[in-house]
């Protein structure tokens, strides 16, 4: 079954510090690896993406890393910023053989709150 | 560039009624793909546009729900009749390119349906 868990389920840290995420995954065939932001009441947007051979990705105070042979993914936020607090969601992408379709499979999220 | 947009942001209605959500995608983005998240639950995928034809409707949940997209350009997205189960917050993604599984999918803020 292609699933995404995400942990921790939430986290509160102080402005300026910094934290990591993480995201373990079955889903196959594996495609590539997305971890988006989700701020309230908005849509999510997509902070990185890593394919297979890609080991870590940074975009900014973010970076990703994947270990596709442990299914493991995490996000590194550093010097967390007030702006920073929202739903952080990992979504993978199923691509299935044959087919140039990618069906993504979403984590829950993590709730993160960035307090001054 | 405009981003997704989504119309209503909010729809409250009760159980045994209609309710028909629309989506406008990014201007010239062929495919179009809608998502459900239902509370506490992780987003999942319903269906799949590219232009005016369905890819993939695998999953939608039932035949109480009724997408289209006329001409390619907004999409529809009707419940009939509404259930309880039926509540939750319901995305619009957007994407420019055939299917390419590392295409970046752009969604948009959401509408909320809750069903009474």
């Amino acid at each position: 079954k292609n699933q995404v868990e995400q942990s921790p389920q939430s986290l509160i840290i102080l402005e300026g510090k910094n934290c990591t995420l993480q995201c373990n995954y079955t889903v196959s065939p594996f495609s590539n690896l997305r971890w988006y932001k989700q701020d309230t009441g908005r849509g999510p947007v997509s902070l990185t993406i890593m394919t297979f051979s890609e080991n870590t990705k940074s975009n900014g105070r973010y970076t990703a890393t994947l270990d596709a042979d442990t299914k493991q993914s995490s996000l590194h936020i550093t010097a967390s910023q007030l702006s920073d607090s929202a739903s952080y969601i990992c979504v993978v992408s199923a691509n299935p053989r044959g087919s140039t379709l990618g069906r993504l499979y979403f984590g829950r999220g993590t709730q993160l709150t960035v307090w001054p | 560039e405009a981003g997704v947009t989504q119309f209503p942001s909010h729809s409250v209605i009760e159980k045994g009624q209609t309710v028909t959500l629309r989506c406008d995608p990014i201007s010239g983005h062929d495919n179009l793909y809608w998502y459900r998240r239902v509370m506490g639950k992780e987003i999942k995928f319903l269906l799949h546009f590219v232009k005016e034809s369905k890819q993939d409707e695998s999953g939608m949940p039932n035949n109480r729900f009724l997408a289209e997209r006329t001409g390619g350009t907004y999409s529809t997205l009707k419940v009939q009749p509404a259930e309880l189960e039926d509540s939750g917050v319901y995305f619009c993604a957007s994407s420019p390119h055939l299917s390419l599984s590392t295409d970046t999918q752009y969604f948009g803020p959401g509408t909320r349906l809750t069903v009474l």
